[in-house]
């Protein structure tokens, strides 16, 4: 079936401008989780849902960024008056459930570039 | 707070040997730890997750094995292959959380 699919792939935007991104899960997964990589900072969570509902955003690196989900499906992060420093590939991924037991599958990223 | 670390950072080594990369983690209280590859530009590939509950586990060529009480987790490879050369992370979730923590990875070449 089909994996999670993220888009757009690669995004260049200027310093200031609001970018969205969206993640598609893989259908029936009631878990998402978006994570940010960059060269200095390896791998880190920003914020998960269960269903449409976040009970973790602790990974949210101010209040420029911004998620939702939609109908337990498809999820957008949000970042607005970019900044060179939210260059970054960000990932997405999705689980059956948030029960510590289940493996998360990760999405393609999307490489955001800020000018 | 959960820290991961991965050791060695970089590894290279000739085709065929056998290896073992290394995951430490500070708090024992996970509810499992996943194997990941990243090849370059690309996302991540799993390849092995572990329950709290398992010692080890098994695919191919490669076998993990957790040691909740040490914070430790090893992945080994056998008979290595050019197409192995990869970024290998280790990802742990914490009980109270659902959460990956992850490692620093470890950049393996394998040289024909």
């Amino acid at each position: 079936g089909a994996g999670v699919s993220q888009s757009p792939s690669n995004k260049v935007t200027e310093k200031g401008k609001d970018v969205e991104l969206r993640c598609d899960p893989i259908s029936g997964h009631t878990a998402l989780y978006w994570y940010r990589q960059s060269l200095g900072q390896g791998l880190e969570f920003l914020i998960y849902f269960q269903g449409n509902s976040a009970p973790d955003k602790s990974g949210l690196p101010s209040d420029r960024f911004s998620a939702e989900r939609t109908g337990g499906s498809v999820s957008t992060l949000t970042i607005q008056r970019t900044q060179q420093e939210d260059s970054a590939v960000y990932l997405c991924a999705s689980s059956p459930w948030t029960g510590g037991g289940y493996e998360q599958y990760f999405g393609p990223g999307t490489r955001l570039t800020v000018t | 707070k959960q820290e991961v670390t991965q050791i060695p950072a970089a590894l290279s080594v000739p085709e065929g040997e056998n290896l073992v990369l290394n995951c430490s983690f500070t708090d024992s209280a996970i509810y499992n730890l996943q194997w990941f590859r990243q090849d370059p530009g690309k996302g991540l590939t799993s390849l092995l997750l572990i329950q709290s509950s398992q010692r080890e586990q098994t695919s191919g060529r490669l076998n993990a094995s957790l040691d909740k009480s040490s914070g430790r987790s090893t992945l080994y490879i056998a008979a290595s292959q050019p197409g192995d050369s990869a970024t290998y992370l280790c990802a742990v979730t914490t009980s109270g959380t659902y959460k990956y923590i992850f490692g620093t990875g470890t950049r393996l070449k394998v040289l024909a």
